[in-house]
């Protein structure tokens, strides 16, 4: 079976541009997660998603932040406009959820490279 | 509040040697998992293994094995007869049955196996 797809691998963009970050999750997984990765704040959760209805966005940066998932096969990450300080490493990031369990793990994707000039 | 800490910046072993990587976490739920990810240099995340709160004995897979001290809040990573491609970057994450689905990630320890 296929594991998380992300798509770019590596995005170099200007700042002002926007990014658009694309992730297809395991199938059959139920609950998706968009982490950044930088050396300064290490890995953070920016919002994840049960049942493509997202519970939790306080870790989205600002407004300049969004994320959908239309479907459960689909999700984006969008961030406009873009800023050098948003330069980092995207993860995606799927589980298989069960009320109240503990046991699910996580799967990640490659992750996207982001570099704003 | 959750919590995990890794306090070991960076480990250095000895190849074919053994190498405990410590977690501590913190949390006052009784339900919860405990996560290692291995993440080479190369970027990716991959997941080692898993310990819950009510498992009576320590995970293991393969050279992997979790020293899990529920008492003390630990969930300590073994590597044992280490090899060079076990350098990477290793996190600790916990997920708690009442905070809904997200993990807590630590910090990482980055180890380096010497030849």
């Amino acid at each position: 079976d296929a594991g998380v797809i992300q798509s770019p691998r590596h995005e170099v963009t200007e700042m002002g541009q926007e990014v658009t970050l694309r992730c297809k999750p395991i199938s059959g997984h139920n609950s998706l997660f968009w982490y950044r990765q930088t050396m300064m704040r290490g890995l953070e959760l920016l919002i994840y998603f049960n049942n493509n209805v997202p519970i939790d966005d306080s870790g989205m940066p600002e407004d300049r932040f969004s994320a959908k998932m239309p479907n459960a096969s689909f999700s984006t990450l969008k961030i406009q406009p873009s800023e050098p300080r948003d330069s980092a490493v995207y993860f995606c990031a799927s589980s298989f959820r069960v009320l109240a369990g503990v046991s699910e793990t996580q799967y990640f994707g490659p992750g996207t490279r982001l570099l704003v000039l | 509040a959750q919590k995990i800490t890794q306090t070991q910046p960076g480990m250095f072993v000895q190849e074919k040697e053994a190498v405990t990587l410590d977690c501590t976490y913190d949390t006052s739920d009784q339900s919860y998992g405990l996560f290692w990810y291995k993440q080479p240099s190369s970027g990716e995340m991959i997941f080692l293994i898993y310990q819950g709160s009510y498992d009576e004995q320590n995970a293991t897979e393969g050279r992997y094995s979790l020293n899990f001290q529920k008492a003390r809040k630990s969930a300590n990573l073994v590597i044992s007869a280490s090899q060079l491609g076990d350098s990477a970057m290793y996190f600790c994450a916990m997920r708690v049955s009442n905070t809904g689905n997200q993990f807590y990630f630590g910090t990482g320890t980055s180890l380096t196996v010497i030849p």
